[in-house]
C-alpha cells in the first residue's frame, strides 16, 4: 500500500497563476483533509471532507477550493496564486470515527 | 489566535539528557494527539490520550492529559538523536471532523 500520495511535490508559481494538488490514498478512508503548514504555525486546516462528493470550509479556506469526486481522491485548486499561498501543503486522510490522521509527505508551493 | 500553544518552541539539548514538551490550551479537548514530524515528510502519530489525567508510555517517551482536559505534556527519557523531529500536539474539535494543531516544538538531539 502507498497509504497518502502528493503530486506533485515542489512547485513554482507566479502571482496570478492557477494550479492544482493532487491528494490521493489508497485506505479506503472516509474522510480526508488538506493542510498548510508554515514556520511557527504548526499545522492549519484548510478544507476537509467526510466523504465521496462533500467538502467543508476548514480555519484557513479564502483563496483555495477544493474536489472530491472520488472517495481515493481529493483536490486543492488554487485560482489566482497569491505570494502568501507560499507553504508547504499536506493532505491528509483517516477512517470515520478514528483520531489518527495519515499524512502525505507533502507539497512545497512557492508563489513569486 | 491558537488554540493549543506548545512550548519550547525550539529545543537543543546533549544526547542522553531529559526534556519535557508542553502543550496547552484553554479549552477542554475530548483527546489530545502527538505526532512526530520529520524534515521533509509529514506528521506520524505517537500517542492518543483520551482520560483526564491518563498517562501512557511509548518507550522512552512518556505522555500525560491533563486532569482537565486541557493541557498535555510529552517528556523524552535519555534523548537519542533519532529523537531530532518537530513534536505536534492535536486536538478534535466539531464533533471530531476537524483538529486543531498545536504551534509545534522543533527539537535537535545533538550527539
Amino acid at each position: 500500500n502507498a497509504g497518502v500520495t502528493q503530486t506533485p511535490k515542489f512547485r513554482v508559481l507566479k502571482t496570478g497563476q492557477s494550479m492544482t494538488l493532487l491528494c490521493a490514498q489508497d485506505m479506503n478512508h472516509e474522510y480526508m483533509y488538506w493542510y498548510r503548514q508554515d514556520p511557527g504555525m504548526g499545522l492549519r486546516l484548510i478544507h476537509y471532507s467526510v466523504g465521496e462528493g462533500t467538502t467543508a470550509k476548514g480555519e484557513v479556506p479564502d483563496g483555495y477550493n477544493v474536489s472530491r469526486l472520488k472517495k481515493q481522491n481529493f483536490l486543492l485548486g488554487l485560482e489566482s496564486a497569491a505570494p502568501s499561498q507560499t507553504s508547504v501543503y499536506f493532505c491528509a486522510s483517516k477512517i470515520g470515527g478514528g483520531y489518527e490522521q495519515y499524512f502525505g509527505p507533502g507539497t512545497r508551493l512557492t508563489v513569486t | 489566535t491558537q488554540l493549543l500553544e506548545q512550548s519550547p518552541q525550539f529545543l537543543s539539548i546533549q544526547e542522553g539528557e531529559n526534556l519535557t514538551v508542553y502543550c496547552n490550551s484553554s479549552s477542554v479537548f475530548s483527546s489530545l494527539q502527538w505526532y512526530r514530524q520529520e524534515p521533509g515528510e509529514g506528521p506520524v502519530l505517537l500517542v492518543t490520550v483520551v482520560t483526564g489525567g491518563e498517562v501512557k508510555k511509548l518507550k522512552r517517551l512518556t505522555f500525560q492529559f491533563g486532569d482537565a482536559r486541557k493541557d498535555s505534556s510529552l517528556h523524552i527519557t535519555a534523548a537519542q538523536p533519532g529523537d531530532t523531529g518537530l513534536y505536534l500536539c492535536a486536538g478534535p474539535f466539531n464533533t471530531g471532523n476537524q483538529f486543531y494543531f498545536g504551534t509545534g516544538t522543533s527539537l535537535t538531539v545533538i550527539p
